[in-house]
């Protein structure tokens, strides 16, 4: 298994509502990341985990709140979110945190907040 | 800090035309290149990379080649098709501990070919 797995595909989300978007891979990397992507612009890096442990948050709103339950998994869960958190949310794994081997990216999330 | 500085686009090709995106990049020590491409509605593929000084990476006809002494990775095909119509990201990572981990993404350049 060479994937990162990303689900849903699409959400569309009010601002009082509270969901989780969820990143799944099997391939015994040890860091995994979200990043958050705008329209025509390049991904912008939110959150790292290396070995299970959050690593880096780049001063992301509360309102986004990074999980990492085991080495295979990694999720994102959103609350009170604003229309302009609306973007594209990927999930990318690398086998440690080093960043020399490159990373696998996921196919994202596409969320709208309404 | 580390940086990269990609050529504005969008380019526009006719099939089988020559391509070349050009990538300069700013950091300390020996970082890792990369090119990705990130196909419409999808999330970023790696295409190829580069590890360390004079590496060529190369990956579905596309080359680049790390050049320390002009700090550059340029993305070169020789002859672009219809299914090459992309946006294409050079980047950078540089491990010093502090920076576990983090890509540094040049702004991207969107790539049409017409048949």
């Amino acid at each position: 298994d060479t994937e990162v797995t990303q689900t849903p595909k699409h959400l569309v989300m009010g601002m009082t509502n509270k969901k989780s978007l969820k990143c799944e891979q099997h391939m015994g990397h040890r860091a995994m990341y979200w990043y958050k992507q705008k329209a025509k612009k390049p991904p912008e890096l939110m959150f790292v985990y290396s070995y299970e442990k959050l690593s880096i948050n780049e001063s992301v709103p509360s309102r986004f709140s990074p999980e990492c339950p085991n080495s295979s998994l990694l999720n994102l869960h959103l609350h009170a979110l604003q229309p302009e958190d609306s973007a594209l949310y990927l999930c990318a794994s690398s086998p440690s945190g080093t960043g020399g081997e490159g990373y696998t990216f996921g196919s994202g999330t596409r969320l709208t907040v309404v | 800090g580390d940086s990269v500085t990609q050529m504005e686009g969008p380019v526009t090709l006719s099939e089988e035309a020559f391509l070349t995106i050009n990538c300069t990049y700013t950091a300390t020590g020996y970082p890792s290149l990369f090119w990705y491409v990130q196909y419409p509605g999808e999330g970023l593929q790696l295409l190829l990379k580069a590890t360390k000084a004079d590496d060529k990476g190369s990956n579905k006809g596309f080359e680049a080649t790390y050049r320390k002494e002009t700090t550059s990775f340029h993305l070169e095909k020789g002859s672009v098709q219809v299914s090459d119509s992309a946006v294409y990201f050079c980047a950078l990572s540089n491990y010093r501990g502090s920076t576990l981990g983090r890509l540094y993404f040049g702004r991207g350049t969107q790539l049409t070919v017409w048949p």
